[in-house]
């Protein structure tokens, strides 16, 4: 079983819809909790990141932690054909620099 | 400020052959973390380098090493290709210290092991 479980899609919405995006962990352990968004054929890019448990809001994208139950979400509010992209989730166990553990990713399409 | 660069794009190798894959960190970074990543799955983290020295490493072969540069650059280095390590790696480079999870990913190198 992976550390980091994540739904690999593909997801398919139209345009202006509220996307739904999680992940779900076995260690415990994990503290730091960041989403990336990877273009095909590029690097991730690092979107929101979040300390422990609660949310986090930036612009249209919302980020959700819930420690207790492992489960970690990203909301995409008035999504844009522009998110189409692979969203994955990674996580750290401190701020020390240590490695990041990744989902598989998500692919998402926004359909016009 | 330039991000985080890669070089080469892309390199084709053949079984057996080694491969140098080099990373420039983002301005003011001075930690280098190195990830695979096949296809349609996530990066797997391979080691990461600060202060020159190997800080932590993944459940990566030996094949694998690197090297990290008074300047923060960093080479991967890997040795004996197989099949198997056809994939995009990924460089990301970090500030050690507070919000040091924060990491920055390059554009990657695709390799492709024939």
């Amino acid at each position: 079983q992976k550390e980091v479980e994540q739904d690999p899609g593909p997801l398919s919405v139209p345009e202006g819809a509220i996307v739904s995006l999680n992940c779900t962990y076995s260690n415990s352990a994990f503290q730091y909790f960041m989403w990336y968004r990877q273009y095909s054929r590029k690097g991730p890019e690092l979107l929101m990141y979040t300390y422990s448990s609660g949310n986090k809001e930036d612009g249209r994208f919302t980020a959700q932690v819930d420690k207790s139950s492992k489960y970690i979400s990203l909301f995409i509010r008035d999504s844009q054909p522009s998110d189409s992209a692979t969203y994955l989730c990674a996580m750290s166990v401190d701020n020390a620099g240590n490695m990041l553990t990744f989902g598989g990713g998500t692919r998402l399409m926004v359909k016009p | 400020d330039a991000g985080v660069t890669q070089s080469p794009t892309h390199l084709i190798k053949t079984r057996g052959q080694q491969v140098t894959l080099r990373c420039s960190p983002k301005s003011g970074h001075d930690t280098v973390s190195w990830y695979q990543q096949a296809l349609g799955q996530g990066p797997q983290f391979i080691f990461q380098y600060y202060e020159e020295e190997e800080r932590q490493r993944g459940n990566f072969p030996d094949r694998f090493s690197g090297h990290q540069f008074p300047n923060y650059s960093s080479e991967l280095n890997v040795n004996a290709l197989l099949l198997g390590d056809s994939a995009l790696y990924l460089c990301a480079s970090s500030f050690f210290g507070v919000n040091s999870y924060e990491q920055y990913f390059g554009p990657g190198t695709r390799l492709t092991v024939t």
